[in-house]
Order: C-alpha cells, then sequence, then structure tokens
C-alpha cells in the first residue's frame, strides 16, 4: 500500500524554525516527484514546494521563498521541509504529497499541524 | 501566484448534475493541460478526482468528468450523492514550474 506519513509538526514561536518529516512506504521514492502543499485553519488549500526525484529540480511558493527549504533524502525514502522565521500565518496543517508524471497529487499524508504562537 | 477562482458553493438535489468551474490564466490553466481536481470531506486528507483535465484514476466513480476551454477548467457531478458533499479544489500547473490551488467550492447536496 502507498502511503505517506508526516511528523514533526507542533507549537513553535514567532521566529522560531521546525522540520517536517514525511515518511514513505509502498512505492519507489527515488522516482517520483513530491511536493508539499499547506492549509490554514478554515482556509484552502496551499501549494508550498516541489522537490524532483533527484533533487535537481526544486520551486517554492512565494509566501515561503528564502525561509523554508525542501530537501529529501532518497535512502532513507524521506522527505523534508525545514521552515525558518515561521510567522503567525504559517499556522496550517502541512501535507506531503506524490506527484504524477504530470503535475497531479496522490496519495497524500494525513498531514501535521504547525501552529506558530506566542 | 494568485489562487485559481472557483465559485465559493455549489448545491444541488440528489440525482441532478452540479459543475464547478476554476478560472486561472493564459500562463496556467489557459497554457496546460495540467488541471487536476481534489475532494475533500472535513478533516481528512485532499483526494484525486481527475488529472490532466478529463483523466478519471481508477477507482473514481465515472459520475465525476473534468474539461477545460480556455482559461477556465470545469468539474462535472452527475448523478450527485450525499457523500459527494465535500470541498472541491482546481490545481494547475504555471509558467513558473510551480503549482497553484483553486480558492476552493463547497458542494452541499439538498
Amino acid at each position: 500500500e502507498v502511503q505517506l506519513v508526516e511528523s514533526g509538526g507542533g507549537l513553535v514561536q514567532p521566529g522560531g524554525s521546525l522540520r517536517l518529516s514525511c515518511a514513505a512506504s509502498g512505492f519507489t521514492f527515488s522516482s517520483y516527484s513530491m511536493t508539499w502543499v499547506r492549509q490554514a485553519p478554515g482556509r484552502g488549500l496551499e501549494w508550498v514546494s516541489y522537490i524532483s526525484s533527484s533533487s535537481s529540480a526544486i520551486y517554492y511558493a512565494d509566501s515561503v521563498k528564502g525561509r523554508f527549504t525542501i530537501s529529501r533524502d532518497n535512502a532513507k525514502n524521506s522527505l523534508y521541509l525545514q521552515m525558518n522565521s515561521l510567522r503567525d500565518e504559517d499556522t496550517a496543517v502541512y501535507y506531503c504529497a506524490r506527484e504524477g508524471v504530470s503535475p497531479w497529487f496522490d496519495p497524500w499524508g494525513q498531514g501535521t499541524l504547525v501552529t506558530v504562537s506566542s | 501566484q494568485s489562487a485559481l477562482t472557483q465559485p465559493a458553493s455549489v448545491s444541488g438535489s440528489p440525482g441532478q448534475s452540479i459543475t464547478i468551474s476554476c478560472t486561472g490564466t493564459s500562463s496556467d490553466v489557459g497554457r496546460y493541460n495540467f488541471v487536476s481536481w481534489y475532494q475533500q470531506h472535513p478533516g481528512k486528507a485532499p483526494k484525486l478526482m481527475i488529472y490532466d483535465v478529463s483523466h478519471r484514476p481508477s477507482g473514481v466513480s465515472n459520475r465525476f468528468s473534468g474539461s477545460k476551454s480556455g482559461n477556465t477548467a470545469s468539474l462535472t457531478i452527475s448523478g450527485l450523492q450525499a457523500e459527494d458533499e465535500a470541498d472541491y479544489y482546481c490545481s494547475s500547473y504555471t509558467s513558473s514550474s510551480t503549482r497553484v490551488f483553486g480558492t476552493g467550492t463547497k458542494v452541499t447536496v439538498l
């Protein structure tokens, strides 16, 4: 069964840092691009970042560029999101998702909640 | 990176058909056939319903269909059922190689 499991969320003060992880299983992780998507409480989905299978291509939403860093470890079947200089507006459930041959997302993890508050 | 525009809500009675629009620009929806649609029930992760404008993944009901004309993509749900009540989001690839989601549509089954 293809599965993605996020971890690392929690409560952090504004200006702080957090590192999210996404553990993949049930498929050849090194063959797929991956994406992070977030959803603020009661709000819609927001695409955050993309990384290609070999990490050769990386893209970010303008809202996180310069503060967030996406990375992966294909040997560990894991995806990461390093979040620095966190702001109140970064509060959201963060999902990791596998990208298909073209830019669609399936499956998604269950999400991990990040709360930025003093 | 402005979000794609969707109606905030759409409703219909059981058995009816409804259509959700997703309007972008010539830099995203209008340029690429990389529009996908997602269903999200409260407290759950999104689920892929349509990819590449009109393709249905295995296991998704054929009551769901997608299309595109110009800068606007559409998701049609035919034979509306109670279980279809959820939030729906479109997504598109962009000319900057980023991805963008729609504003989301709440579907209510009357």
